[in-house]
């Protein structure tokens, strides 16, 4: 088992940065060999694949959100975080961190999601 | 409009066997694998195949996946109430440079 745990505000407001942070017990996140994702859902819709990074800080990103999102990772603390700017209510939806698998794209850990509500 | 597609909605009776289908091109599922998940109300998705056809441990041999082309299925066999869920394929597309998911298919247990 690799618990990972999502935190940050529940609410933004528009035209702020978005800013979650995931926990990845027991320090799996520096054993290596897997990618860090975020992913989120809209409610009611389906999975948007936000982007990826490794331990050594390397990124991938999701071409339609590339120019809003920064990812880092904090080995120190075993947690990996998400930042997107400039959000609007259309970046409403639960946010989930989960492990990648590498190089074969499938997520096997998955945090429990955490509701990210965009308004004034 | 997602870039892989599965049908909305799937039903079957107790018992029986049902497939789900993920239909997309050469720049995902022709050339990459294929994951998929089930998603619980409620509750974050669940990896049930990986690699188009391995199930991780601890998901019942009654999950099996498959690919041919640009196509995979999923199978289910022997269904049962809590099966009664929304499923997710994903795969990894070389011309967008994205993780992909299909758009969902909501299994009814009859």
């Amino acid at each position: 088992q690799v618990p990972l745990q999502e935190s940050g505000p529940g609410l933004v407001k528009p035209s702020q940065t978005l800013s979650l942070t995931c926990t990845v017990s027991g320090g799996s996140i520096s054993s290596g060999g897997y990618f860090w994702s975020w992913i989120r859902q809209p409610a009611g819709k389906g999975l948007e694949w936000i982007g990826r990074i490794y331990t050594s800080g390397s990124t991938t990103y999701n071409p339609s959100l590339k120019s809003r999102v920064t990812m880092s990772v904090d080995m120190s603390k075993s947690q990996f975080s998400l930042k997107l700017s400039s959000v609007t209510a259309a970046d409403t939806a639960v946010y989930y961190c989960a492990r990648e698998g590498w190089l074969s794209y499938y997520f096997d850990y998955w945090g429990q999601g955490t509701l990210v509500t965009v308004s004034s | 409009q997602s870039v892989l597609t599965q049908p909305p909605s799937v039903s079957a009776a107790p018992g029986q066997k049902v497939t789900i289908s993920c239909s997309g091109s050469s720049s995902n599922i022709g050339n990459n694998y294929v994951s998929w998940y089930q998603q619980l109300p409620g509750t974050a998705p669940k990896l049930l195949i990986y690699d188009n056809n391995k199930r991780p441990s601890g998901i019942l041999d009654r999950f099996s996946g498959s690919k041919s082309g640009t196509s995979a299925t999923l199978g289910i066999t022997g269904l049962q109430t809590a099966d009664e869920a929304d499923y997710y394929c994903g795969t990894w597309d070389t011309r967008l440079s994205t993780v992909v998911f299909g758009g969902g298919t909501n299994l009814t247990v009859l």
